[in-house]
């Protein structure tokens, strides 16, 4: 099972509101990535987190904030986005040992900021 | 810097018609190079791994090639359901969890 769940599939929020994304992987995986793809480009790598430790921050704006609470789970926090935000965010995995250098892509979030 | 470039941005094919989207890179050190597939609204699905020049791997309609400055992906006698963005993404040496660097990707479309 290579599965990543994301929730919400779709999400509008407003430039005020504060939302979280959730991301969810059940195969062993201490890598877990977020990435921000808008359209008719490819996916661009935000955080980085391994063994629950965030390891990576592209220099991502402080509205984002990631958070890491158990192995399998990954949340991104928004709180005072801008419209320029809206985008699909990904969550991908990949396992820290064996050919532990493929990621394991979600559904993605498509947000759109109003 | 990482780079990635991928040939041509756009394709497009009749059924069986054969070809070959070409993905150049440039990287300190590749530690493996990825192939993914991307329908539109959704997350990139996973396709193929290549870690060394020479190696070559295959699914179904699909085969994947790597020399020590590009990758081929081949799509032989094409259907319509393989119309799909493709992604390629290069993960250099450095140690760490680090993320993929991916190519604009190649929009191909599979006319019946």
């Amino acid at each position: 099972d290579t599965e990543v769940t994301q929730t919400p599939k779709h999400l509008v929020m407003g430039m005020t509101n504060k939302k979280s994304l959730k991301c969810e992987q059940h195969m062993g995986h201490r890598a877990m990535y977020w990435y921000k793809q808008k359209a008719k480009k490819p996916p661009e790598l935000m955080f980085v987190y391994s063994y629950e430790k965030l390891s990576i921050n592209e220099s991502v704006p402080s509205r984002f904030s990631p958070e890491c609470p158990n192995s399998s789970l990954l949340n991104l926090h928004l709180h005072a986005l801008q419209p320029e935000d809206s985008a699909l965010y990904l969550c991908a995995s990949r396992p820290t040992s064996g050919e532990w250098y493929e990621q394991y892509f979600g559904p993605g979030t498509r947000l759109t900021v109003t | 810097e990482d780079q990635v470039t991928q040939s041509p941005e756009a394709l497009r094919l009749q059924e069986g018609e054969s070809s070959s989207l070409n993905c150049s890179y440039t990287v300190s050190g590749l530690r493996g190079l990825f192939w993914y597939r991307q329908d539109p609204g959704k997350g990139p699905e996973f396709l193929f791994t290549l870690y060394s020049a020479g190696e070559e791997k295959e699914k179904e309609r699909l085969k994947a090639t790597l020399t020590k400055k590009e990758s081929f992906l081949h799509i032989t006698a094409p259907k319509p359901e393989d119309s799909a963005t493709y992604l390629c993404a290069v993960q250099a040496r450095g140690g760490g969890a680090d993320g993929l660097t991916f190519g604009k990707g190649t929009h191909l479309i599979i006319q019946p």
